[in-house]
């Protein structure tokens, strides 16, 4: 039974360079969540789709992010243009809304380093 | 600012001890806490989960309890096992608030060590 898959494992880039994360959540489940994990910061919230409708996009830190969701089995993180602080683990997650609680499966995460 | 708080970066724990992981929050709406587990190089599993209207809730090795009046959590592991050692992250869901309902709030982790 696949989890959550997120692809690259590993990014290394230069900085001002374009990065698209890719994830496939679980199939079957409806909400999908991208979440970055610094040490400064922890583990926040980017942004989350519901039904492939984004929902909450108040983590984007800034315009250079953007998410799409084309349909229920993909998605999309990309940075354009990309900076060193940009770098971080990104993780991808998903759930099936309409429990009584959310518990969310995560992908392995991507690991993205921007020089 | 932070609406969930782990105060501990890290705890360091003898095999067969009870480990304590503290959590505290700062949202009355919060309605739902959940515990994951973190290994190097993976993402998040969930472990357990307790309703705001409980306060403990048991599985195995793992109890979480929850204590409303003082805005604070804590997950026990007894007895701690090597194999515990992880980055551990408390998590809140608040009410149903529209597009809120799903979305969870993490702390920064504790990383814990259980030594043999």
């Amino acid at each position: 039974d696949a989890g959550v898959i997120q692809s690259p494992r590993h990014e290394v880039t230069e900085m001002g360079q374009e990065v698209t994360l890719r994830c496939k959540p679980i199939s079957g489940h409806n909400s999908l969540f991208w979440y970055r994990q610094t040490m400064m910061r922890g583990l926040e919230l980017l942004i989350y789709f519901n039904n492939n409708v984004p929902i909450d996009d108040s983590g984007m830190p800034e315009d250079r992010f953007s998410a799409k969701m084309p349909n229920a089995s993909f998605s999309t993180l990309k940075i354009q243009p990309s900076e060193p602080r940009d770098s971080a683990v990104y993780f991808c997650a998903s759930s099936l809304a309409g429990r009584s609680y959310n518990e969310q499966f995560f992908g392995p995460g991507t690991r993205l380093t921007v020089l | 600012d932070q609406q969930v708080k782990q105060n501990s970066p890290s705890l360091s724990v003898q095999e067969g001890r009870i480990s304590i992981l503290n959590c505290d929050y700062t949202n009355s709406m919060f309605d739902y806490f959940l515990w994951y587990k973190k290994y190097p190089a993976e993402g998040p599993t969930f472990l357990i989960s307790i309703s705001s209207i409980k306060d403990k809730n048991e599985d195995g090795r793992f109890t979480v309890f929850l204590n409303k009046s003082a805005k604070h959590l804590s997950l026990h592991i007894v007895p701690s096992q090597p194999g515990d050692s992880a980055v551990y992250f408390c998590a809140a869901k608040l009410q149903n608030s529209g597009g809120s309902n799903y979305k969870l709030t993490f702390g920064k982790g504790t990383l814990l060590t259980v030594n043999p």
